[in-house]
């Protein structure tokens, strides 16, 4: 079945610490995001990417970062530069071309500093 | 800065009522629209679609837009408990980044 693979589903981090947050589809989509939601809130973007070996800050990319070198994956690293980094991390992928571009998420990952 | 509103809610409507969530946007250029559910704890799920001006239907759910007016709406009839969730909605412009925008959403609660 074709979608959208996040992993680990719960992640905790300790103070200092990196950690990546795996994104993975079978979509054959070119785009790809990830989002992060804080309780109560809305979705943030963080980096997305249009193409394999690029991509793009959002809009609250400090602390954060992203590499493209396949169309299928798009992992997210938390680095220790992120203050806060206790939030729940959404991956999503479209298609850009057609009409039907409809962004898919995958099941998402908790993350919690401990 | 391109911006979606919605009413945070919560909006409460009884079993078997029509529940309406409303959704406003910036950009005119926007030329996608999309509503998503969200279970607590759970992530977005595409429910509607819709490109044109007019109402789309499909099953209990119509989504309803108004380019010139810049709003689109979701309306669920016959409204189930196990509908209630945050409902997000998004907007998507036709060029420049395709990024989708995302609204805060709207927490609907059906009481029995």
């Amino acid at each position: 079945d074709g979608g959208i693979t996040q992993s680990p589903k719960y992640l905790f981090r300790k103070e200092g610490q990196n950690v990546t947050l795996s994104c993975e589809q079978n979509l054959n989509h070119d785009a790809m995001y990830w989002y992060r939601q804080d309780p109560g809130q809305g979705l943030r973007l963080i980096y997305y990417s249009q193409i394999v070996n690029d991509f793009q800050k959002g809009d609250i990319a400090e602390g954060y970062s992203v590499s493209r070198e396949k169309k299928e994956s798009f992992p997210l690293t938390v680095t220790s530069a992120q203050k806060n980094p206790t939030a729940f991390y959404l991956c999503a992928s479209s298609s850009l071309a057609g009409v039907r571009t409809e962004a898919f998420f995958g099941q998402g990952t908790r993350l919690t500093v401990v | 800065q391109k911006e979606v509103e919605q009413n945070s809610g919560p909006l409460s409507v009884p079993e078997g009522a029509i529940a309406s969530l409303n959704c406003t946007y910036s950009d005119r250029g926007s030329q996608s629209f999309f509503w998503y559910r969200q279970y607590s704890g759970k992530s977005p799920e595409l429910i509607m679609s819709i490109y044109s001006n007019g109402d789309k239907e499909d099953g209990r759910f119509t989504a309803q837009l108004n380019k010139a007016s810049q709003y689109v709406s979701l309306l669920i009839r016959d409204s189930q408990p196990s509908d209630s969730a945050t409902y997000l909605c998004a907007v998507r412009s036709s060029g420049g980044s395709y990024i989708p925008t995302f609204g805060r959403g709207t927490s609907l609660i059906v009481h029995p």
